[in-house]
């Protein structure tokens, strides 16, 4: 069964702060994506990685897909209380290219 | 484009009753998945569709919980009888087939959150 934990479950910190966020399996995934859901609505996607070593941008957000495809990171730069949310990996699995599987998630809170 | 919309959003019922839950996703999308969201176990997916036709329903719990999608713009998740720890947010999301290069993206809708008595 191919897992996806998420460190820290969750994470306070003040407005301007640098922050990273951890998503690791034992397992190898074609892609990861992430997402970032708040209170009362559905996830919404951020970013979609699939090529492993694979780094990409948006805005003060930073996403890396690990070498070996079975971890990824999720680094914020200069906080803001927009940013708060749940923040949810999740990796592709099987054959289809359609079904993922989500990760434990990190509830993150930006202190004004 | 109104979006992923999910009735009702809001749903409370006692043990033992039947529950529907209702999607209608994203006009063109030809996939459909069905997911519940707790703090125990996070977001779980259930059962998804492509085409109207369900690929992968391992994710469905036991044989309470139902799936159909009678067309392209409807499905209905269905819990008979329900039970307290059935209580949950369903979410209903929808995405296009991929296209070679990780799966396409999932537009979520609002979700159902159910309290089971």
């Amino acid at each position: 069964t191919q897992l996806l934990e998420q460190s820290p479950q969750f994470l306070s910190i003040q407005e301007g702060e640098n922050l990273t966020v951890y998503c690791n399996s034992s397992s190898v995934f074609s892609s990861l994506q992430w997402y970032r859901q708040e209170p009362g609505e559905g996830p919404v996607l951020l970013v979609t990685v699939v090529t492993g070593g694979e780094v990409k941008k948006l805005k003060r957000l930073t996403f890396q897909f690990g070498d070996a495809r079975k971890d990824s990171s999720l680094h914020i730069t200069a906080a803001q209380p927009g940013d708060t949310g749940l923040y949810l990996c999740a990796g592709e699995v099987g054959s289809s290219a359609s079904k993922i599987i989500f990760g434990s998630g990190t509830r993150l809170s930006i202190r004004p | 484009d109104a979006g992923v919309i999910q009735s009702p959003r809001h749903e409370v019922t006692e043990m033992g009753q039947e529950v529907t839950l209702r999607c209608k996703p994203i006009s063109g999308h030809d996939y459909l998945f069905w997911y519940r969201q707790t703090m125990m176990r996070g977001l779980e997916l259930l059962i998804y569709f492509n085409n109207n036709v369900p690929i992968d329903d391992s994710g469905m719990p036991e044989d309470r919980f139902s799936a159909k999608m009678p067309n392209a713009s409807f499905s209905t998740l269905k819990i008979q009888p329900s039970e307290p720890r059935d209580s949950a947010v369903y979410f209903c999301a929808s995405s296009l087939g991929s296209t070679g290069t990780g799966p396409n993206e999932q537009f979520f809708g609002p979700g159902t959150r159910l309290t089971v008595l």
